[in-house]
C-alpha cells in the first residue's frame, strides 16, 4: 500500500469554524490531490498540487483553500465551514513523467467532516 | 471536457454469477482508464488499468478491455463472491487529472 495518511480521521466542527485537513505520503509523488465524496456525485476534485508551492483548483473549489509547503504534505483548509461541507475527503497521490499520463492514484484513508 | 459515465446502481447478484459493470467516457486524446473499488470505510484502491486501446486490465479475476471504437471500459467477472461486494468506479486519467464516475454498488448474496 502506498504509504498515504490523512488526519484527522474523523472530525465534528461547527458552522463557521475553520477547519484544517492534513494529508501526509511517505512515496516521494510529485502530484497530490483533495477530493470530496458525497452519495450521488462519486469523487469530485477540489484541488490538487503538481509540485511545492505549485496548486491549482478543480471542479468544486469555493470555499476551500490549500498549501503545500513540502514534497510531503498537503493541507486543505475550509476557511469558515458551512454544513455544505460535511462530507468524506479524500487525499490521493499519483507521480507524473514527461511525455507519460498513465500513471495511477493512490488513495488516502479518508477524513470523515461533519459540520454542525 | 473529460468525463466517465458509468451503470447505475445498486447490483445485486448471487455468488458465483457472472458481473458487468458498464463505463463509457469522453475524452480529448487517449486517456488512461482505470476501474478502482471502495470497501465500506477505506479509501479507493485501484483494481486495474488499461494505458491504451485494445489493452486489457486484469485483476483477481476481474478484467476490463480499453475499446476506443465504443468508448467504453466495462468490467467483467465470471464468478464474483460474496467478499466482491463493494462500490466499483471508474475512472479516466486525462493530462494530469483523473474524472470519475459516480460508482456502483454491488452486493454478492450466499
Amino acid at each position: 500500500d502506498a504509504g498515504i495518511t490523512q488526519s484527522p480521521r474523523h472530525k465534528v466542527t461547527e458552522t463557521g469554524t475553520p477547519v484544517t485537513l492534513r494529508c501526509h505520503q511517505t512515496e516521494n509523488h510529485r502530484y497530490m490531490y483533495w477530493y470530496r465524496q458525497d452519495p450521488g456525485h462519486g469523487l469530485r476534485l477540489i484541488h490538487y498540487s503538481y509540485g511545492v508551492k505549485d496548486t491549482d483548483k478543480g471542479e468544486v473549489s469555493d470555499g476551500y483553500s490549500v498549501s503545500r509547503s513540502k514534497t510531503e504534505d498537503f493541507l486543505l483548509t475550509l476557511e469558515s465551514a458551512t454544513s455544505s461541507q460535511t462530507s468524506v475527503y479524500f487525499c490521493a497521490i499519483s507521480e507524473s513523467t514527461s511525455g507519460r499520463s498513465n500513471y495511477e492514484q493512490y488513495f488516502g484513508p479518508g477524513t470523515r467532516l461533519t459540520v454542525t | 471536457g473529460d468525463s466517465v459515465t458509468q451503470m447505475e446502481g445498486p447490483v445485486t447478484l448471487s455468488e458465483e454469477a457472472f458481473l458487468t459493470i458498464n463505463c463509457t467516457y469522453t475524452a480529448t486524446g487517449y486517456p488512461s482508464l482505470f476501474w478502482y473499488v471502495q470497501y465500506p470505510g477505506e479509501g479507493l484502491q485501484l483494481l486495474l488499468k488499461a494505458t491504451k486501446a485494445d489493452d486489457k486490465g486484469s485483476n483477481k479475476g476481474f478484467e476490463a478491455t480499453y475499446r476506443k471504437e465504443t468508448t467504453s471500459f466495462h468490467l467483467e467477472k465470471g464468478s464474483v463472491q460474496v467478499s466482491d461486494s463493494a462500490v466499483y468506479f471508474c475512472a479516466l486519467r486525462g493530462g494530469n487529472q483523473f474524472y470519475f464516475g459516480t460508482g456502483t454498488s454491488l452486493t454478492v448474496i450466499p
